[in-house]
């Protein structure tokens, strides 16, 4: 299964809502979807789990939804630590795969 | 708190071998899947592999197939990527990653530091 990723970069002002998308070539069962935070330098953080499940510690600002082949990730209202590039993934015939991810940048 | 700690920055040439580690700090490194995920410089995240300790029971991408080897040592709760040949092409941040199941909600909740290697000549 192949994920894109859209928009490839996202460019936002703080307190503005930020909408991500996420499409799979072929449908993936909801709960193998998740959704990543990478920040530069850093380790990738896991947001979001069986694609609308916040790990734990992540702010209720972060919301995920989707299925089939459509899923999206939503930043209610950024703030100036959200500022990062966000990855999805999905989990199928024993394989994992990662999206080309997207950059969400400060406008 | 589980921590993965992994090894440090390596610098190899051209057709030399390496092996870098994931070391669990918790008590529960047999119940769940070790992941190791590639970032080359400036790019995204690429999935290379899964292993659950407590059988070896390892699954690879096919991209990385053939190419690396997944091993881990359940007695000292340390997971292994390793290289009989290394390429310049491998040159990359690694992250080994904590996957608590396959079965229910399969994504990496804890994540190493990662560990840059290096490959030149």
């Amino acid at each position: 299964i192949v994920l894109t990723q859209s928009p490839g970069t996202l460019s936002l002002s703080p307190g503005e809502r930020a909408t991500l998308s996420c499409r799979a070539s072929q449908s993936v069962i909801s709960d193998y979807l998740a959704w990543y935070q990478q920040k530069p330098g850093q380790a990738p953080r896991l947001l979001i789990s069986g694609t609308s499940s916040r790990a734990t510690g992540i702010p209720d600002r972060f919301s995920g939804s989707g299925s089939g082949t459509d899923f999206t990730l939503t930043i209610s209202r950024l703030e100036a630590e959200d500022f990062a590039v966000y990855y999805c993934q999905q989990y199928g015939s024993a394989l994992f795969t990662f999206g080309p991810g997207t950059k969400v940048d400060i406008k | 708190e589980v921590q993965l700690v992994q090894s440090g920055a390596e610098v190899k040439k051209p057709g030399e071998s390496l092996k870098i580690s994931c070391k669990d700090s918790g008590n529960s490194f047999t119940n769940y899947w070790i992941g190791w995920v590639r970032q080359m410089p400036g790019k995204g995240l690429e999935w290379m592999g899964v292993i659950y300790p407590r059988d070896s029971d390892t699954r690879y991408s096919p991209s990385f197939q053939g190419q690396v080897t997944i091993s881990a040592d359940k007695s000292i709760s340390t997971a292994y990527l390793q290289w009989s040949s290394l390429k310049a092409s491998d040159t990359a941040m690694y992250y080994c990653a904590r996957a608590l199941s396959l079965v229910r909600s399969p994504a990496f909740d804890i994540w190493g530091q990662g560990t840059m290697v290096t490959v030149s000549s």
